[in-house]
């Protein structure tokens, strides 16, 4: 079946450095991507989201970029603290129908202090 | 504050009971949604709803069932016939027809 899948299950960064998680997805139709940062026992936060459309798109220290060419997502952070230790989400919205979000497996980032 | 409400953060199933969830939004969102996770997983939909009165199966709709009466409300029942009830159940909410979504704090459910 079409998936989101992420290939690092852990990522450790030392803090201050910059961290890249990466997404693959499968589904060339997907329009929607959206990147979840989840703390443990709390519910996912919104981070970034970027359309087809675009291949990057910036926020506050995150950036996402899209590769449709190669069906990859990717996540930047710049000067990871320790406060963006969590599990990363990402997820592709592939029903043009808003909302039903297909959601990858998620990759757990540890930063050293 | 505006935003989606769950309730308990805990809770605990016999076996052959059923157990509801509640979820509660004041984002004056009309879609809600249930979604399970696994340890280490990501997130997989059960039910959603888009409008009162109606509402949709998920992946994973088997064992579980919701009602939409009121727009801010969208409980989810965990029946007897889910018979690994043991996870970690988020609710969520959005605009109707915009992708992304807003989670509740989540409720964990296990079975004594």
């Amino acid at each position: 079946g079409e998936s989101v899948g992420l290939h690092l299950p852990t990522l450790s960064v030392q803090e201050g450095d910059n961290s890249i998680i990466n997404c693959a997805y499968s589904n060339s139709a997907s329009d929607y991507f959206i990147w979840y940062k989840q703390e443990s026992g709390k519910g996912p936060q919104f981070i970034i989201d970027i359309r087809s459309n675009m291949d990057k798109r910036q926020g506050q220290r995150v950036t996402v970029l899209l590769n449709k060419t190669v069906k990859h997502l990717s996540l930047q952070i710049a000067a990871t603290q320790p406060g963006d230790s969590a599990v990363y989400f990402c997820a592709e919205n592939t029903d043009n129908q808003g909302g039903k979000l297909i959601f990858g497996q998620g990759t757990e980032l540890s930063v050293k202090p | 504050d505006g935003g989606i409400t769950q309730s308990p953060k805990y809770l605990f199933r016999k076996e052959g009971q059923n157990v509801t969830l509640s979820c509660e939004q004041n984002l004056n969102h009309d879609a809600m949604y249930w979604y399970r996770q696994d340890p280490g997983q990501g997130l997989r939909l059960i039910y959603y709803s888009q409008i009162v009165n109606d509402f949709q199966k998920g992946d994973i709709a088997e064992g579980y069932s919701v009602s939409r009466e009121k727009k801010e409300s969208f409980p989810l029942t965990v029946t007897s016939a889910q018979k690994n009830p043991t996870a970690f159940y988020l609710c969520a909410s959005s605009l109707l027809q915009d992708e992304k979504l807003f989670f509740g704090s989540g409720t964990q459910l296990s079975v004594l």
